[in-house]
Order: C-alpha cells, then sequence, then structure tokens
C-alpha cells in the first residue's frame, strides 16, 4: 500500500513570497489533515478535513493560509505572504475512518519550508 | 483537549527495557491514549494505542491504570534504531484530533 505523499520534499523562498504544498493521501482515506511542526516541537495541527470538507481549521492563520481538498483526494495548502515564522517542517496525515473509536493517522514525509 | 506531560529526554543502553512515563489528568471519557514515534526528517509513526488496562503489539506495550490519568509506553529490548522523539497524545474521538507535545527525546548508546 502506497503511503502518505508530499511535494515538494524541500522549499527555500523570501519573506512576502507564496508557496503551495501538495498531499496526496492514501487511497480511500477520508480524513485529511495539515500540521504545522516547528524544529524541536510537536506537530500543531493546521487543519483536517473529512472528504472535501472542513472539519476543523480553528487553528490555520487564515490571513495568510489556505487550504483545499476538491474532489476529497489531494490536498494544497498554500501560504502568502510567507513571513519568517513559517518556518517549518509541513506535515500531511490521512486516517481511514469516518466513525468513532481511535483510528491511526499516517503521515507523509514532510515539506521543509525555509523562509529566508 | 486533554495535555499530556511527559519528560524531555531519556537515555537508555541496547538491549534494556524503557518506560516512559506520560500523565494526562484532565483526560476525558471519549480519549484514547495514542503514542508515536518520530525519526528526523520523517514524519510521526503510529507505534501503539489503548483505552485501559494493557495493549500489547510486535513494537510495545502500553499500560494504563484505571484511572487513566497517566500510561507507561515499555519498549522492550531497545536498539540503536530506537533513538527517536516519542509522543504521547490523547485521541479526541469525538474532534478525531491529534494534540502533539513536545515529545520525549529517546538516546540509545551502544
Amino acid at each position: 500500500e502506497a503511503g502518505v505523499a508530499q511535494s515538494p520534499r524541500y522549499k527555500i523562498i523570501e519573506k512576502r513570497q507564496s508557496v503551495a504544498f501538495w498531499c496526496n493521501p492514501i487511497s480511500g482515506h477520508a480524513t485529511l489533515y495539515w500540521y504545522q511542526q516547528i524544529l524541536g516541537q510537536g506537530p500543531k495541527l493546521l487543519i483536517q478535513f473529512q472528504n472535501n470538507g472542513v472539519v476543523d481549521d480553528s487553528q490555520l492563520p487564515k490571513d495568510r493560509f489556505s487550504a483545499e481538498r476538491l474532489k476529497g483526494v489531494d490536498s494544497t495548502l498554500k501560504i502568502q505572504p510567507a513571513k519568517l515564522e513559517d518556518s517549518a517542517v509541513y506535515l500531511c496525515a490521512s486516517s481511514a475512518s469516518t466513525s468513532g473509536g481511535g483510528d491511526t493517522q499516517y503521515f507523509g514525509p514532510g515539506t521543509r519550508l525555509t523562509v529566508l | 483537549l486533554a495535555k499530556t506531560t511527559q519528560p524531555i529526554s531519556m537515555d537508555s543502553y541496547e538491549g534494556q527495557e524503557v518506560n516512559i512515563t506520560c500523565s494526562h489528568n484532565n483526560i476525558a471519557t471519549n480519549d484514547y491514549i495514542t503514542w508515536y514515534q518520530q525519526f528526523p526528517s520523517q514524519g510521526p509513526r503510529f507505534i501503539i494505542q489503548g483505552y485501559k488496562t494493557k495493549v500489547t503489539n510486535e513494537v510495545a506495550s502500553l499500560f494504563i491504570p484505571a484511572d487513566r490519568k497517566s500510561s507507561t509506553l515499555s519498549l522492550p529490548r531497545v536498539s540503536l534504531s530506537d533513538t527517536a522523539v516519542y509522543y504521547c497524545l490523547a485521541w479526541d474521538t469525538g474532534r478525531r484530533a491529534l494534540t502533539f507535545g513536545s515529545g520525549t527525546r529517546l538516546q540509545v548508546q551502544p
């Protein structure tokens, strides 16, 4: 079974520029998550989709971050304009179940963003 | 959201058993205790999950006492490849979300 795919793996931009990250979840997984992981910290949830609807985006800085999951499969996360403090690894994860219970999240390798 | 507290770092030697304890005093009825492992430059990887008592899989054991205010991840006979950051989390089945803390950095030495 193929895992969660993310691209690019690395990105370097200057502040105030725009950047987009792409995620392809495991086939058939209904729930998709984007996390931000700053060096030395645990991942922080930015947004959670179930199919193509947003379940939780309470921690997404909506003035500069946006995300979409068209057709309930692939997803893109965009930052516009980027700030220095956005330098982090952006992780995408997916899980299968839409019902109750503690199902497993599968993470991709992440995209390391450096903002200069 | 349930807040978890775990040691910042631990050291061990190859072949030893490692126990990492996590406290979660305000865990909710709907929450499962979940542990993830993360190697450098990789996303976190699920290790084990439980609700109460003991759960064992091919990688680890998880002990959760009756009051569920703490849990212990047990890694039997660690090797150098077990050097990683281990996260204890409360899986919120209502919100279907994980809240990560800073994790425990385990260093296994020869």
